[in-house]
């Protein structure tokens, strides 16, 4: 069965941390992608990426920073967490032209 | 602004009733998705129906689509208990958007034994 894996389903961290999300797919996809999910705001694109080393910003890159050092993982990186990037944290891959393939999300608590 | 926007925002029905999502979006789409999210887990891939496709169905599901009034339906029949989930519209707008999907903010149903 094809996987999406997300390296945590809880997190809880210290405001001015810096937090990694990581993100690993067994597919071989080259599309990779970074959603925050709230409530009332829907999934909100963070950063996608279409290939090894190349990214893109999305709707929201502000606060976050990505890596893509090899084709299977995807990594999110929040700089400096603040309190407004508690949030649920979704890693999708793509194979053209089909759909996502999710992860089981991240769910974030800065405190 | 939302590209795929869902109505109704919540739907309660019984077991064994049919469900219908509506989903409407703004700009011209390559092909359209359906997800369904259980609660706090990862979104599912349900349907991709192309832009030049009118109605598609796998299963209990049955997706319909209308370019010329941007708008998709997804019909559940014989719901279950077990189809109790949030369910999302999104749009993939194809080489304009860079590939990338837009999700509306779902529609959450209830399915009551």
């Amino acid at each position: 069965d094809v996987k999406v894996t997300q390296s945590s389903r809880y997190l809880v961290k210290r405001t001015g941390e810096k937090v990694f999300l990581e993100c690993v797919q067994d597919m071989d996809h080259e599309n990779m992608f970074w959603y925050r999910q709230d409530p009332g705001l829907g999934l909100r694109l963070i950063y996608f990426s279409y290939d090894v080393k190349m990214k893109e910003k999305g709707d929201i890159p502000e606060g976050y920073s990505v890596s893509r050092e090899k084709k299977e993982r995807f990594s999110l990186i929040l700089e400096s967490a603040s309190t407004n990037q508690t949030s649920m944290y979704l890693c999708a891959s793509r194979g053209h032209p089909g759909g996502y393939t999710f992860g089981s999300g991240t769910r974030l608590t800065v405190v | 602004s939302q590209q795929g926007e869902e109505d109704p925002q919540a739907l309660s029905i019984q077991e064994g009733e049919n469900a219908t999502m509506n989903c409407s979006y703004k700009t011209s789409i390559n092909n359209l998705q359906w997800y369904r999210q259980n609660s706090g887990r990862g979104l599912v891939h349900l349907i991709l129906i192309r832009s030049n496709e009118r109605e598609k169905h796998s299963g209990r599901l049955r997706v319909t689509l209308d370019t010329s009034k941007k708008s998709s339906s997804l019909l559940i029949t014989a719901s279950r208990a077990a189809d109790t989930a949030s369910y999302f519209c999104a749009t993939d707008a194809g080489r304009a958007s860079g590939s990338r999907l837009t999700f509306g903010e779902g529609t959450q149903l209830t399915v009551n034994p």
